[in-house]
Order: structure tokens, then C-alpha cells, then sequence
């Protein structure tokens, strides 16, 4: 069965350092989507791209973040200057359309220390 | 953010019989509702859905019940079974986003 595909699955990096967490969609979706979960709280909506460009974002997906589809293939989500906040499990998803049909990666866990 | 509230943070139901869990919404924007399922250190796996025009969609061992009028949907698993224990998060989409329930850890004893 196709999957979401993320790397690395988890990630510890100084406070202050830029990250980039990287997510191989499946190949014919057209939506993608970055969500996050802070341990013990709700899984939480980042980001929606299509076309190339972001459709929606959250108030969390502040300056300090950024997504890009370098190559058609890869879907990446960089957070500039890590906060201790940042820590989280990052999420990539992706779908055919909007509405129903998502498919999760089994996430990067982001330590900022 | 409570636009989808899961009012039970956890359900222990004994193999075979019934498990039932409850969502509840408050944004009636929302056009579909999925149950995700989720193992620790894994990503939310899809389950099953139900359009907001429908009231009823079954696939399986899991049945969605879908009430507008109330604003509330469940998700039935039966006959349950040890292997479903897990985290199980309801959630609404509402334009190019879902929005998720706190969740809810169903136990299934054997």
C-alpha cells in the first residue's frame, strides 16, 4: 500500500538552530499537509500546499516557518530558529482532494534542547 | 481550539463485545468526518469516514453514525478485539485542514 514517507523520524537539535524535516508524499496526491502533536495535547493543522503554493496555515506557522516542494517529489517543512516550543512529533499527510482521504507519515519527532 | 471535542480520554471494553466512541462539533461548516486510529510513535492511521450528507457509512467490523441535528458522530467497532487498542482521534474537515478531537485510548481485554 502507498505510504508517507518522513525523515529522519527523529530529530534533536540546539535551540536557535534551523531544522528542515522532509516528507515523500505518495506519488499521485496533490494536497499536502504538515500537522504536529505536542506530547499530551491534540494533533494540531500547520499548513495545507497545493498548486505549489500554501492554501491554508494555522496562526502556529509563524515567519519562522517555511514549506517548499524542491523537486516534485519531496515535500519539506524548515523552522528557522528552533524554539524549545518547537518539540513536537511533525506530522506530513497527503491526499487526492480536500475533505477525506488523508494519509499520515509516521512522523519525525522534533527534541529542541 | 474546541471545534471537536472527544469528551472521553480513555474506554475499556472486554473482547467481542462493543466499543463506542463519541465526537462531538460545534463548526456546522464542517462537510466530513473521519476516525483516525493511532499506535504510539506511528502516524494517525485513516479508518473510516462519513460525508455530512450521510448519517450512516460501514466498512467492516467499524461503523460511523453521523448526527446533524446534535452535532455528535460514533464510531462502533464490533466485535471488538485486542488488536484495536490504540488511540483513536475523530476529526472534522473544514476547507484544506482537519481539525482533530483530543482523543480517545480505547483498552479491548482479553
Amino acid at each position: 500500500e502507498p505510504e508517507v514517507t518522513q525523515t529522519p523520524s527523529h530529530q534533536v537539535t540546539q535551540m536557535g538552530q534551523e531544522v528542515i524535516l522532509r516528507c515523500v508524499p505518495i506519488s499521485n496526491h496533490l494536497y499536502f499537509y504538515w500537522y504536529r502533536q505536542i506530547l499530551g495535547q491534540k494533533v494540531e493543522f500547520l499548513v495545507s500546499f497545493y498548486n505549489n503554493e500554501i492554501s491554508e496555515k494555522s496562526e502556529i506557522f509563524d515567519d519562522q516557518f517555511s514549506v517548499e516542494r524542491p523537486d516534485g517529489s519531496n515535500f519539506t517543512l524548515k523552522i528557522r530558529s528552533t524554539k524549545l516550543e518547537d518539540s513536537a512529533m511533525y506530522f506530513c499527510a497527503s491526499s487526492t482532494r480536500t475533505g477525506g482521504g488523508y494519509t499520515f507519515g509516521s512522523g519525525t519527532r522534533l527534541t529542541v534542547v | 481550539d474546541q471545534q471537536v471535542k472527544q469528551n472521553s480520554p480513555s474506554l475499556s471494553v472486554q473482547e467481542g463485545r462493543i466499543s463506542i466512541l463519541n465526537c462531538d462539533y460545534t463548526n456546522s461548516m464542517f462537510d466530513y468526518f473521519l476516525w483516525y486510529k493511532k499506535y504510539p510513535a506511528e502516524g494517525p492511521t485513516f479508518l473510516i469516514s462519513i460525508s455530512s450528507i450521510k448519517d450512516k457509512n460501514e466498512d467492516g467490523r467499524f461503523t460511523v453514525f453521523l448526527n446533524k441535528s446534535a452535532k455528535h458522530l460514533s464510531l462502533h467497532i464490533v466485535p471488538s478485539q485486542p488488536g484495536d487498542s490504540a488511540v483513536y482521534f475523530c476529526a472534522a474537515s473544514g476547507g484544506n485542514k482537519l481539525v482533530f478531537g483530543a482523543g480517545t485510548i480505547l483498552r479491548v481485554k482479553s
